[in-house]
């Protein structure tokens, strides 16, 4: 079956611009999850999203990210206003569940952007 | 700090020879998993060790756990070159409200030379 996606492959936009990175998960999933890596550096959780319960928002880096699911499924992650340093790759990953965990996560291809 | 820390940061031997990877953590888990990065880009679950065991086999890989050392290693064996990736370890906290949230390590780079 499918796996998770994300839009676009790659980004790149001027400093000041707003984005929009999108994520499908794999059907079914109820927990997604957002990420960011910087070059040559470990994931950095950004939020998390299970079901209809309330997103943990609390490794979003600013103000200027914030997310959105829609329906359970469709996930949009926007940074307004970009600056330099929010140059990385985004990776969305899906589970089964979150709670309790012990579920894999499935990661999806990422999205790399880069702000100049 | 990132909760996993890794050791080596790099990793580089001949086809054949075993890879070794070590990972530190800080807090109390429900489980360790180890996962594999091609390319800077999505990462893949090798395997998953829950708190409650010391050992598990995958094909050629090995995961050990210690939780009284919060250390977990991976050995892959008789390694190939297209075991070439970044490996990182990835803790899921336990206490409080656990949403399967994961923390990851710094990662690994393991260089198999044909």
């Amino acid at each position: 079956g499918a796996g998770v996606s994300q839009s676009p492959s790659n980004k790149v936009t001027e400093k000041g611009k707003d984005v929009e990175l999108r994520c499908d998960p794999i059907s079914g999933h109820t927990a997604l999850y957002w990420y960011r890596q910087s070059l040559g550096q470990g994931l950095e959780f950004l939020i998390y999203f299970q079901g209809n319960s309330a997103p943990d928002k609390s490794g979003l880096p600013s103000d200027r990210f914030s997310a959105e699911r829609t329906g359970g499924s469709v996930s949009t992650l926007t940074i307004q206003r970009t600056q330099q340093e929010d140059s990385a790759v985004y990776l969305c990953a899906s589970s089964l569940q979150g709670l309790a965990g012990r579920m894999t996560q499935y990661f999806g291809p990422g999205t790399r952007l880069l702000v100049l | 700090s990132q909760q996993g820390e890794e050791d080596p940061q790099a990793l580089s031997i001949q086809e054949g020879e075993n890879a070794t990877m070590n990972c530190s953590y800080k807090t109390s888990i429900n489980n360790l998993q180890w996962y594999r990065q091609n390319s800077g880009r999505g990462l893949v679950h090798l395997i998953l060790i829950r708190s409650n065991e010391r050992e598990k086999h995958s094909g050629r890989l090995r995961v050990t756990l210690d939780t009284s050392k919060k250390s977990s290693s991976l050995l892959i064996t008789a390694s190939r070159a297209a075991d070439t990736a970044s490996y990182f370890c990835a803790t899921e906290t336990s206490g409080g409200t656990s949403y399967g949230k994961l923390t990851f390590g710094q990662g690994t780079i393991l260089t198999v030379h044909p």
